[in-house]
């Protein structure tokens, strides 16, 4: 298996653009997590889903963060419109029944 | 609410030596699971060991083992033999599923340094 792949990697945009992460699960796990990494704040949970359907999503920042999982193989984490506070690494990771998480590679977002 | 702590911000082990890091979590659950991910510079979370909290056998991987104190909450790793590749960030995580419906609470991480 290819693993959780993210993309895109690097990702720098302008203040007020709509910014689009994606995800894509490994084959099988049906919970998928997307958190944020900053230096100020570690590690944090955003949203999380199982089965498709979000069952936390308390750590979405504010109504600018959304967060989609249309399908088992996909999801998108939105920001509309960025802002310079939400730079930081998005990570996705999706895991199964007892199984441990995987992590993907992360997408490093600047926003300028 | 369950929270992770890491009180080493970084740590530095002479290559071949071995060093313990530290973590102390806080739950009022009995059933739990915690872990240890490295963070290479390359930034991908590596799932280095994990423990579940029902078993009183302390996990080992390799050159990796952990000393999980269940009543003093404590979950440290131990790196044994350490290598120049071991050189990255370590989180410790706390997890009250194993990974299907739960988040993974995190610590603010240590950082490791091999020398040569």
């Amino acid at each position: 298996d290819a693993g959780v792949i993210q993309s895109p990697r690097h990702e720098v945009t302008e203040m007020g653009q709509e910014v689009t992460l994606r995800c894509k699960p490994i084959s099988g796990h049906n919970s998928l997590f997307w958190y944020r990494q900053t230096m100020m704040r570690g590690l944090e949970l955003l949203i999380y889903f199982n089965n498709n359907v979000p069952i936390d999503d308390s750590g979405m920042p504010e109504d600018r963060f959304s967060a989609k999982m249309p399908n088992a193989s996909f999801s998108t984490l939105k920001i509309q419109p960025s802002e310079p506070r939400d730079s930081a690494v998005y990570f996705c990771a999706s895991s199964f029944w007892f199984g441990g998480y995987t992590f993907g590679s992360g997408t490093r977002l600047t926003v300028v | 609410a369950q929270t992770v702590t890491q009180s080493q911000p970084e740590m530095s082990v002479q290559e071949a030596e071995t060093v313990t890091l530290s973590c102390t979590y806080d739950t009022s659950e009995s059933d739990y699971y915690l872990f240890w991910y490295k963070q290479p510079p390359s930034r991908q979370m590596i799932l280095v060991i994990r423990q579940e909290a029902y078993k009183q056998q302390n996990a080992t991987e390799n050159r990796f083992s952990v000393n999980f104190q269940k009543a003093a909450k404590s979950f440290s790793l131990k790196i044994s033999d350490s290598q120049l590749g071991d050189a990255a960030m370590y989180f410790c995580a706390y997890n009250q599923d194993g990974g299907s419906q739960g988040n993974l609470i995190f610590g603010k991480g240590t950082k490791l340094s091999v020398k040569p």
